[in-house]
């Protein structure tokens, strides 16, 4: 079975840290683009980061300079590293695959929930 | 910036109606849009890819149109279980950028 499974999420401080954790199953995980998607309680879906098989990455403004998405082919696993974190990134952090050749998210995992308060 | 707006933002229908929604881009995405469906609790699920060509395992009652700007996904007769809220998604071309809409609120009419 095609899986994504998260971890890592929990409560920080403002101006902390956290790394997140994805584990892929299922597909062979080094031929896909992957990325991280996030969502706010009650909001919509904002795209995190993504990496290509290469190991190129791509962030939008709003983490460019604060998080770092990486992966460890070897161990079938995605990560993101967030740093600075402020309260506006706050949600439920997914990740996702990226479907071969079409440029949409055909595999998600269930999330994991990542909440930035004092 | 490409931005994706969505209409309506909420629609209100009954089971075996045709749900028609729409999301506009703000420029040219060519046929590189997708959609997604959320239910509550749960992370979304692709729909549709390319515009118009549907996921894997998605019935037939899902259908997507459109290119450039403006996009339709159309559900022919809904069933009880497609009440949900619909994202769509476009990829800029370089460098690489994704984008949502606000998304589409189906709900029980």
């Amino acid at each position: 079975e095609v899986q994504l499974v998260e971890s890592g999420g929990g409560l920080v401080q403002p101006g902390g840290s956290l790394r997140l954790s994805c584990a892929a199953s299922g597909f062979t995980f080094s031929s896909y683009d992957m990325h991280w998607v996030r969502q706010a309680t009650g909001k919509g879906l904002e795209w995190v980061s993504a990496i290509g098989t290469a190991g190129d990455t791509y962030y939008p403004g709003s983490v460019k300079g604060r998080f770092t998405i990486s992966r460890e082919n070897a161990k079938n696993s995605l990560y993101l590293q967030m740093n600075s974190l402020r309260a506006g990134d706050t949600a439920v952090y997914y990740c996702a695959r990226e479907g071969s050749g079409y440029l949409a998210f055909d595999i998600w995992g269930q999330g994991t929930m990542v909440t930035v308060s004092s | 910036e490409i931005v994706l707006t969505q209409s309506p933002a909420t629609l209100s229908l009954s089971p075996g109606e045709r749900a028609t929604l729409s999301c506009r881009a703000s420029q040219s995405v060519s046929s590189y849009l997708a959609w997604y469906q959320q239910k509550p609790g749960q992370a979304p699920r692709l729909l549709i890819y390319d515009a118009s060509n549907r996921a894997t395992g998605i019935p037939a009652r899902f259908s997507g149109s459109g290119s450039g700007t403006d996009f339709t996904l159309t559900i022919s007769s809904l069933e009880p279980e497609d009440f949900a809220v619909y994202y769509c998604q476009q990829r800029s071309n370089w460098p690489p950028k994704y984008t949502f809409g606000q998304g589409t609120k189906l709900e029980i009419k």
